[in-house]
């Protein structure tokens, strides 16, 4: 079971930014996303598709069809910069996709 | 508020054996979820090593298995992790987590330690 992610992804502040995991097993899986900035550990910012912690910005939303996810962050801020990885489960336990570098500039 | 503090050397000798202990706060590990372990190697995306549930059942990743040992110590509300016959390749950042739900893996990790960086060196 693989998750498949873009390497980057580049916005200017304001604009919409679109991150997308894709993975044969993702039709019948939940999907988190994780965001990951240098140094720290990750930030969990959506579960179970589209429901985001206490916390979580209301610009940052989700969605599965098929076999993608797709991240989405209404109105990127600088401080969004930084790596998204998407995260599900299969037999073996955890998998995470290859991480998506976002850059607001 | 669940804390997961992490403890072990930061430096380990190829062909030996890396150790790491994560302590919880703030919830039982013997209530459940699987409490797991995930590294990060210099410049790389996140890779998940396994989990343990208090029962002592266990999640790996396949490409591990055959070196890693997880173990959990509820009177101590700890878990553990062993990697075996370490090598330059075995250099990362590694986390310990809480996974899943109180019953099963299927879920978020939801809380995460600050990361303990492991270099394999001589």
């Amino acid at each position: 079971f693989e998750l498949k992610q873009s390497p980057s992804v580049s916005v200017s502040p304001r604009q919409t930014a679109t991150i997308t995991c894709s993975g044969d097993g993702l039709s019948r899986k939940y999907v988190c996303w994780y965001h990951q900035k240098s140094g720290q550990a990750p930030v969990l910012v959506l579960y179970e598709d589209s429901k985001r912690p206490s916390g979580i910005p209301e610009r940052f939303s989700g969605s599965r069809s098929g076999t993608m996810a797709t991240l989405t962050i209404s109105g990127a801020q600088v401080e969004d910069e930084g790596y998204y990885y998407c995260y599900s489960t299969d037999r073996f336990g955890g998998v995470f996709g290859g991480g998506t570098k976002l850059t607001v500039l | 508020q669940v804390r997961l503090q992490q403890s072990g050397p930061r430096l380990v000798k190829p062909s030996e054996t890396l150790s790491l202990t994560c302590v919880v706060s703030g919830y039982s590990i013997g209530s459940g979820y699987y409490w797991s372990w995930i590294r990060q190697p210099p410049g790389k995306g996140l890779e998940y090593i396994g989990g343990i549930y208090y029962s002592g059942g266990t999640y790996f990743n396949e490409s591990l298995r055959s070196r890693a040992t997880l173990s959990i110590d509820t009177s101590r509300n700890q878990f553990s992790l062993q990697l075996a016959s370490v090598t330059a390749a075995d250099t990362a950042v590694y986390f310990c987590a809480r996974e899943g739900n109180p019953i099963s893996i299927v879920g978020k990790i939801d809380f995460w330690g600050r990361g303990t960086p492991v270099t394999v060196s001589s």
